[in-house]
Protein backbone atom coordinates (compact mmCIF):
# COMPACT_ATOMS: atom_id res chain seq x y z
CA UNK A 1 0.00 0.00 0.00
CA UNK A 2 0.77 3.47 -0.11
CA UNK A 3 3.07 5.02 2.54
CA UNK A 4 5.16 7.88 3.67
CA UNK A 5 8.05 7.92 5.66
CA UNK A 6 9.71 10.72 7.22
CA UNK A 7 12.85 11.14 9.59
CA UNK A 8 12.62 10.68 13.47
CA UNK A 9 12.03 13.86 15.55
CA UNK A 10 12.89 16.04 17.66
CA UNK A 11 15.14 17.99 15.41
CA UNK A 12 16.50 20.45 17.55
CA UNK A 13 18.20 23.50 15.56
CA UNK A 14 19.51 26.82 16.52
CA UNK A 15 17.80 29.70 15.14
CA UNK A 16 18.73 30.63 11.91
CA UNK A 17 20.17 27.06 11.33
CA UNK A 18 19.57 25.73 7.82
CA UNK A 19 16.64 22.84 8.25
CA UNK A 20 16.30 19.76 6.29
CA UNK A 21 13.40 17.42 6.80
CA UNK A 22 13.59 14.21 4.65
CA UNK A 23 10.50 12.76 3.45
CA UNK A 24 10.04 9.45 1.22
CA UNK A 25 7.44 7.51 -0.19
CA UNK A 26 6.14 4.67 -1.89
CA UNK A 27 3.11 5.25 -4.16
CA UNK A 28 0.83 3.42 -6.76
CA UNK A 29 0.56 5.60 -9.59
CA UNK A 30 1.34 9.15 -9.46
CA UNK A 31 0.79 11.26 -6.13
CA UNK A 32 0.59 14.90 -5.16
CA UNK A 33 2.35 15.77 -2.18
CA UNK A 34 2.46 18.15 0.77
CA UNK A 35 3.59 19.06 3.75
CA UNK A 36 1.27 20.11 6.34
CA UNK A 37 2.55 21.88 9.56
CA UNK A 38 0.62 21.87 13.27
CA UNK A 39 2.20 24.56 15.56
CA UNK A 40 1.73 24.08 19.22
CA UNK A 41 -1.93 24.33 20.46
CA UNK A 42 -3.36 24.73 16.56
CA UNK A 43 -4.88 22.40 13.93
CA UNK A 44 -2.66 20.89 11.04
CA UNK A 45 -2.88 23.26 8.03
CA UNK A 46 -1.39 22.70 4.89
CA UNK A 47 2.29 24.59 4.59
CA UNK A 48 2.88 23.08 0.92
CA UNK A 49 2.43 20.98 -1.68
CA UNK A 50 3.47 19.77 -5.48
CA UNK A 51 1.03 17.78 -7.63
CA UNK A 52 3.73 16.80 -10.42
CA UNK A 53 7.38 15.29 -10.50
CA UNK A 54 9.67 18.09 -10.48
CA UNK A 55 7.30 20.88 -9.25
CA UNK A 56 8.29 22.90 -5.88
CA UNK A 57 6.28 23.86 -3.46
CA UNK A 58 7.11 26.66 -1.34
CA UNK A 59 5.29 28.97 1.13
CA UNK A 60 7.09 30.81 4.29
CA UNK A 61 10.52 30.11 3.28
CA UNK A 62 9.79 26.84 3.03
CA UNK A 63 10.62 24.64 -0.11
CA UNK A 64 9.99 21.01 -1.00
CA UNK A 65 10.89 19.62 -4.60
CA UNK A 66 8.45 16.76 -5.91
CA UNK A 67 11.47 13.91 -6.96
CA UNK A 68 10.14 11.15 -8.85
CA UNK A 69 13.30 9.43 -9.05
CA UNK A 70 14.12 9.26 -5.59
CA UNK A 71 10.38 9.38 -4.24
CA UNK A 72 11.15 12.02 -2.17
CA UNK A 73 9.83 15.29 -1.01
CA UNK A 74 12.51 16.43 1.34
CA UNK A 75 11.17 20.14 3.42
CA UNK A 76 14.34 23.05 3.66
CA UNK A 77 14.49 26.13 5.15
CA UNK A 78 17.56 28.66 4.80
CA UNK A 79 17.26 30.03 8.23
CA UNK A 80 14.71 29.34 10.85
CA UNK A 81 13.16 30.82 13.11
CA UNK A 82 12.04 30.16 16.96
CA UNK A 83 8.42 30.62 15.53
CA UNK A 84 9.09 27.36 13.17
CA UNK A 85 8.92 25.05 16.02
CA UNK A 86 6.26 22.93 15.05
CA UNK A 87 5.33 19.44 13.96
CA UNK A 88 5.67 19.14 10.32
CA UNK A 89 3.92 16.21 8.25
CA UNK A 90 4.75 14.96 4.96
CA UNK A 91 1.47 13.16 3.45
CA UNK A 92 0.65 11.95 -0.48
CA UNK A 93 -2.60 11.78 -2.08
CA UNK A 94 -3.59 9.82 -4.72
CA UNK A 95 -6.93 9.83 -7.14
CA UNK A 96 -9.02 7.35 -7.72
CA UNK A 97 -8.96 5.70 -10.67
CA UNK A 98 -12.87 6.13 -10.66
CA UNK A 99 -12.63 9.56 -10.66
CA UNK A 100 -13.41 9.80 -6.80
CA UNK A 101 -10.81 11.27 -4.67
CA UNK A 102 -8.53 9.37 -2.04
CA UNK A 103 -8.24 11.23 1.47
CA UNK A 104 -4.49 11.54 2.41
CA UNK A 105 -1.99 9.35 3.85
CA UNK A 106 0.37 10.86 6.45
CA UNK A 107 3.82 9.89 7.98
CA UNK A 108 4.18 9.91 11.70
CA UNK A 109 5.50 13.56 11.80
CA UNK A 110 8.55 15.27 12.86
CA UNK A 111 8.73 17.79 15.59
CA UNK A 112 11.22 20.33 14.83
CA UNK A 113 12.37 22.34 18.03
CA UNK A 114 14.31 26.05 17.46
CA UNK A 115 16.18 27.14 20.07
CA UNK A 116 16.78 30.79 20.36
CA UNK B 1 -14.45 32.63 6.45
CA UNK B 2 -15.15 29.96 9.70
CA UNK B 3 -13.19 27.02 9.84
CA UNK B 4 -14.03 23.33 10.12
CA UNK B 5 -15.91 23.16 13.79
CA UNK B 6 -15.75 19.74 16.11
CA UNK B 7 -17.08 19.03 19.25
CA UNK B 8 -16.57 18.20 21.64
CA UNK B 9 -12.65 19.10 22.00
CA UNK B 10 -12.20 16.33 24.31
CA UNK B 11 -13.99 13.45 25.79
CA UNK B 12 -13.08 10.61 28.67
CA UNK B 13 -15.00 7.39 29.06
CA UNK B 14 -15.16 4.00 30.05
CA UNK B 15 -14.34 1.26 28.04
CA UNK B 16 -17.53 -0.32 26.34
CA UNK B 17 -19.03 3.10 26.59
CA UNK B 18 -20.04 4.53 23.81
CA UNK B 19 -19.25 7.95 22.07
CA UNK B 20 -20.04 10.63 19.30
CA UNK B 21 -18.37 13.25 17.72
CA UNK B 22 -19.85 16.04 15.63
CA UNK B 23 -17.95 18.11 12.55
CA UNK B 24 -19.21 21.22 10.73
CA UNK B 25 -16.78 21.62 7.68
CA UNK B 26 -16.69 24.82 5.44
CA UNK B 27 -19.47 26.05 4.30
CA UNK B 28 -19.79 24.80 0.59
CA UNK B 29 -16.94 22.22 0.63
CA UNK B 30 -18.68 18.79 -0.51
CA UNK B 31 -16.11 16.58 0.66
CA UNK B 32 -15.79 15.33 4.27
CA UNK B 33 -12.94 13.73 5.60
CA UNK B 34 -12.64 11.77 9.13
CA UNK B 35 -9.31 10.86 10.19
CA UNK B 36 -7.87 9.14 13.32
CA UNK B 37 -4.42 10.39 15.02
CA UNK B 38 -2.86 7.97 17.54
CA UNK B 39 0.11 9.71 19.89
CA UNK B 40 3.39 10.17 17.80
CA UNK B 41 1.25 8.90 14.38
CA UNK B 42 0.03 10.65 11.80
CA UNK B 43 -3.33 11.14 10.91
CA UNK B 44 -5.12 8.05 9.75
CA UNK B 45 -8.20 8.53 6.95
CA UNK B 46 -11.13 6.64 8.70
CA UNK B 47 -13.99 7.75 5.97
CA UNK B 48 -14.25 9.94 2.87
CA UNK B 49 -17.90 11.30 2.11
CA UNK B 50 -18.66 13.39 -1.03
CA UNK B 51 -21.76 15.35 -0.66
CA UNK B 52 -23.86 12.36 1.76
CA UNK B 53 -22.31 9.50 -0.20
CA UNK B 54 -19.11 7.49 1.38
CA UNK B 55 -16.39 7.66 -1.22
CA UNK B 56 -13.96 5.50 1.06
CA UNK B 57 -14.77 3.55 4.39
CA UNK B 58 -12.45 0.94 3.59
CA UNK B 59 -10.10 1.89 6.77
CA UNK B 60 -13.09 2.30 8.97
CA UNK B 61 -13.66 -0.55 11.81
CA UNK B 62 -17.23 -0.97 10.78
CA UNK B 63 -18.00 -3.59 14.00
CA UNK B 64 -17.63 -0.39 16.52
CA UNK B 65 -17.30 2.39 13.97
CA UNK B 66 -20.30 4.31 12.11
CA UNK B 67 -20.39 8.14 10.19
CA UNK B 68 -23.04 9.52 8.62
CA UNK B 69 -23.42 13.05 7.16
CA UNK B 70 -27.02 14.19 6.80
CA UNK B 71 -28.11 16.56 3.89
CA UNK B 72 -24.54 16.41 2.97
CA UNK B 73 -23.34 19.00 5.76
CA UNK B 74 -22.16 18.15 8.94
CA UNK B 75 -21.09 14.72 9.92
CA UNK B 76 -20.76 12.67 13.20
CA UNK B 77 -18.49 9.93 14.10
CA UNK B 78 -19.82 7.11 16.78
CA UNK B 79 -17.84 4.56 18.16
CA UNK B 80 -19.73 2.11 20.24
CA UNK B 81 -18.01 0.04 22.25
CA UNK B 82 -15.23 1.87 22.78
CA UNK B 83 -12.17 0.08 23.40
CA UNK B 84 -8.76 1.52 24.61
CA UNK B 85 -7.32 1.68 21.73
CA UNK B 86 -9.55 3.76 20.35
CA UNK B 87 -7.53 6.62 22.42
CA UNK B 88 -6.91 9.17 20.23
CA UNK B 89 -7.26 12.56 18.64
CA UNK B 90 -9.76 12.25 16.09
CA UNK B 91 -9.83 15.33 13.27
CA UNK B 92 -12.53 16.17 10.65
CA UNK B 93 -11.30 18.03 7.50
CA UNK B 94 -13.29 19.21 4.71
CA UNK B 95 -11.99 20.63 1.01
CA UNK B 96 -13.99 21.72 -1.85
CA UNK B 97 -14.12 19.95 -4.31
CA UNK B 98 -12.61 16.39 -3.21
CA UNK B 99 -9.78 16.30 -6.04
CA UNK B 100 -6.50 15.72 -4.67
CA UNK B 101 -5.08 18.35 -5.31
CA UNK B 102 -8.02 20.54 -3.41
CA UNK B 103 -6.48 21.65 -0.04
CA UNK B 104 -7.96 19.92 3.38
CA UNK B 105 -8.68 22.40 5.72
CA UNK B 106 -8.57 20.58 9.36
CA UNK B 107 -10.43 21.36 12.33
CA UNK B 108 -8.88 21.09 15.92
CA UNK B 109 -9.82 17.88 16.79
CA UNK B 110 -11.39 16.06 19.51
CA UNK B 111 -8.73 14.20 21.93
CA UNK B 112 -10.72 11.05 23.52
CA UNK B 113 -9.46 9.13 26.35
CA UNK B 114 -10.54 5.72 26.91
CA UNK B 115 -9.87 4.12 30.39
Amino acid sequence: GDSVTQMEGPVTLSEEAFLTINCTYTATGYPSLFWYVQYPGEGLQLLLKATKADDKGSNKGFEATYRKETTSFHLEKGSVQVSDSAVYFCALGIMYSGGGADGLTFGKGTHLIIQP
Amino acid sequence: EAGVAQSPRYKIIEKRQSVAFWCNPISGHATLYWYQQILGQGPKLLIQFQNNGVVDDSQLPKDRFSAERLKGVDSTLKIQPAKLEDSAVYLCASSLGGRVRDEQFFGPGTRLTVL
